[in-house]
């Protein structure tokens, strides 16, 4: 499986934009880039998924490179409720066992007020 | 509406006991997962249910580990004869199972403590 690799943590303050990389160098054609978070004492919640072309939604953007070798995903006013562990997870498009998600450790983001 | 939950929130056992973890998943969601997470590790997966019957259980760790979901809605993780490294939060997941790539939406978790 593709691998992804994301910095252990990361710092923004309140209302600032935040933009969260995630290098995935091994990527595949057929592999989709999905973002979920993780918020203290919950379970993991979606945030955003791509292929090629940039995508928003309510949550964030996420921001693909040309090559798909990295991808940023971009919170664009951080509030303290978005502190959380973020994980960037390659998901197969053509099939497979792409049911599974594949967690590393994420990065973990601190919002200062 | 409704997410997934899971019972109990918190389970404190005892070495060599046997426990039961239950998960509600959203309503008409027909794929089912369990994952487990150590402390300071992502999620790691265990065992996918499309409909009844276990599509996937290679993530299990052992034979002490064995999921059920006979109406193909709640599911029960059973862990026997558990050990202190069995020690984690235990997440449930579903989705509609509609589409290889459908988002999974995860329940609060049961946090296992073995002592």
């Amino acid at each position: 499986d593709a691998k992804t690799t994301q910095p252990n943590s990361m710092e923004s303050n309140e209302e600032e934009p935040v933009h969260l990389p995630c290098n995935h160098s091994t990527i595949s054609g057929t592999d989709y880039i999905h973002w979920y978070r993780q918020l203290p004492s919950q379970g993991p919640e979606y945030v955003i998924h791509g292929l090629t072309s940039n995508v928003n939604n309510r949550m964030a953007s996420l921001a693909i490179a040309e090559d798909r070798k990295s991808s940023t995903l971009i919170l664009h006013r951080a509030t303290l409720r978005d502190a959380a562990v973020y994980y960037c997870i390659l998901r197969d498009g053509s099939g497979g066992s792409n049911y599974k998600l594949t967690f590393g450790k994420g990065t973990l983001l601190t919002v200062n007020p | 509406g409704a997410g997934v939950s899971q019972t109990p929130s918190n389970k404190v056992t005892e070495k060599g006991k046997y426990v039961e973890l239950r998960c509600d998943p959203i309503s008409g969601h027909t794929a089912l997962y369990w994952y487990r997470q150590s402390l300071g590790q992502g999620p790691e997966f265990l065992i996918y249910f499309q409909g009844t019957g276990a599509a996937d259980d290679s993530g299990l760790p052992n034979d002490r580990f064995f999921a059920v979901r006979p109406e193909g809605s709640v599911s029960t993780l059973k862990i026997q004869r558990t050990e202190r490294g069995d020690s984690a939060v235990y997440l449930c997941a579903s989705s509609t199972g509609l589409a290889g790539l459908d988002t999974q939406y995860f329940g609060p978790g049961t946090r296992l403590t073995v002592l």
